[in-house]
């Protein structure tokens, strides 16, 4: 399978605390992008790091990029009931495709 | 973001009958879309690529005559399962590319098979 494993699968946290998820890859890409995914319903792009960036800051969102450990994390500040939502990383090579990870489940509790 | 709808959002069927879901564009143009499917607790998988005009092209391990593509515009795009089985089941999702990385994502369709 070219699909990425992402970690924790299942991750239940309190209102106000920090939320980090990890996504590894298997392939050279041009770019990581994550997602969100209300149960149920389509998927929400959240942010996108190219290649050559190592960081990025969208609102409550801060992404990483390894790409010697063809690895990204996804930090989520600030928790809110409303996050809760599973998370993917998607990678995005030559082509226009994108191979998504396997998910993380967030659960932030009230 | 550019908006993306599917229809139907869901459907139930009997085994052996077919199922058409459309995929539409609302307020852009794309030559490529993508199809995927995600099985209960699962991630996406890629099922095929398609360009307006062309055949489809499909990842390994799906059947091109069982999911039927045809993208007949920029803005439209159908999914056919044929005879479709209780293995069939499963949430069928849909995005166009703006061809800047980005994809947009239809809100799915949940097919279910008795």
């Amino acid at each position: 399978s070219q699909q990425g494993e992402e970690d924790p699968q299942a991750l239940s946290i309190q209102e106000g605390e920090n939320a980090t998820m990890n996504c590894s890859y298997k392939t050279s890409i041009n770019n990581l992008q994550w997602y969100r995914q209300n149960s149920g319903r389509g998927l929400v792009h959240l942010i996108l790091i190219r290649s050559n960036e190592r960081e990025k800051h969208s609102g409550r969102l801060r992404v990483t990029l390894d790409t010697s450990k063809k690895s990204s994390s996804l930090l989520i500040t600030a928790s809110r009931a409303a996050d809760t939502a599973s998370y993917f990383c998607a990678a995005q090579g030559g082509s226009e495709k994108l191979v998504f990870g396997k998910g993380t489940k967030l659960t932030v509790n009230p | 973001g550019a908006v993306v709808s599917q229809h139907p959002s869901w459907v139930i069927c009997k085994s052996g009958t077919s199922v058409k879901i459309e995929c539409r564009s609302l307020d852009f143009q794309a030559t490529t879309m993508f199809w995927y499917r995600q099985f209960p607790k699962q991630s996406l998988m890629l099922m095929a690529t398609s360009n307006e005009g062309s055949k489809a092209t499909y990842e390994q391990g799906v059947e091109k005559d069982k999911f039927l593509i045809n993208h007949a515009s920029l803005t439209l795009s159908t999914l056919t399962v044929t005879s479709a089985h209780p293995e069939d089941s499963s949430f069928y999702i849909c995005s166009w590319t703006s061809g800047r990385c980005r994809q947009f994502f239809g809100p799915g369709t949940r097919l279910t098979v008795l």
